[in-house]
């Protein structure tokens, strides 16, 4: 099976745009994270998406926002971009929601 | 809140010896547990998980021990290889509840292996 995959690997905005973020979950995987990981806080978590519903968020402000599609992909949005939003995006796929979370390559945003 | 810890931020070990790193959770909710190896800009590639109804699971030169009751685990890798050397970051998840399908995760421990 193919792996994770995230479009594009590598982003530069500048602050107060907007960036849209692309991950392709494994064939039959219905469940799909997201997480920002930054040097000063480790790995946080976004958001949680299964069937296209959100079902879980973490404590980001209102310009971070997402969606899930039918065929399981899933795009994250930020809109009014922040220096501090400069960090690597993780995306994970999983058959079903709490089991086998396998993540993708990242997405490095930078914003200047 | 910091619910999953690494408290050793590095760890040194020889070539072919035994590389232990320690992980701690304080929510008891908290049902399954992984690994994961990750290198700089790049996403973290899973080594091996648990289950909290194991208390030890196996795969290859890679085993994850569980103590519940502890709230600790650790993950033993034997023997070690300087291709192991690498940021190894602890995670946690609930199989229920408001939690369902988040993973927590630890700081992260870098591991030297060296020859």
């Amino acid at each position: 099976k193919a792996g994770v995959t995230q479009t594009p690997r590598y982003l530069i905005k500048t602050r107060g745009q907007q960036v849209t973020l692309s991950c392709s979950p494994i064939s039959g995987h219905r469940s799909v994270s997201w997480y920002q990981q930054t040097p000063g806080q480790g790995l946080q978590f976004l958001f949680e998406y299964f069937s296209e519903t959100q079902r879980n968020k973490g404590n980001f402000p209102g310009r971070f926002s997402g969606r899930q599609f039918s065929n399981s992909r899933s795009e994250m949005n930020v809109s009014t971009l922040e220096l501090g939003d400069s960090a690597l995006y993780l995306c994970a796929s999983s058959p079903s929601p709490g089991q086998g979370f396998l993540f993708g390559p990242g997405t490095r945003l930078t914003v200047t | 809140d910091q619910q999953v810890k690494q408290n050793s931020p590095s760890l040194s070990v020889q070539e072919g010896r035994i590389s232990i790193l320690n992980c701690d959770y304080t929510n008891s909710m908290f049902d399954y547990f992984l690994w994961y190896k990750k290198y700089p800009a790049e996403g973290p590639t899973f080594l091996i998980s648990i289950s909290s109804i194991k208390d030890k699971n196996e795969d290859g030169r890679f085993t994850v021990f569980l103590n519940k009751s502890a709230k600790h685990l650790s993950l033993h890798i034997v023997p070690s290889q300087p291709g192991d050397s690498a940021v190894y970051f602890c995670a946690a998840s609930s199989g229920r509840g408001s939690t369902l399908g988040r993973l927590y995760f630890g700081r992260g421990t870098q591991l030297t292996v060296w020859p």
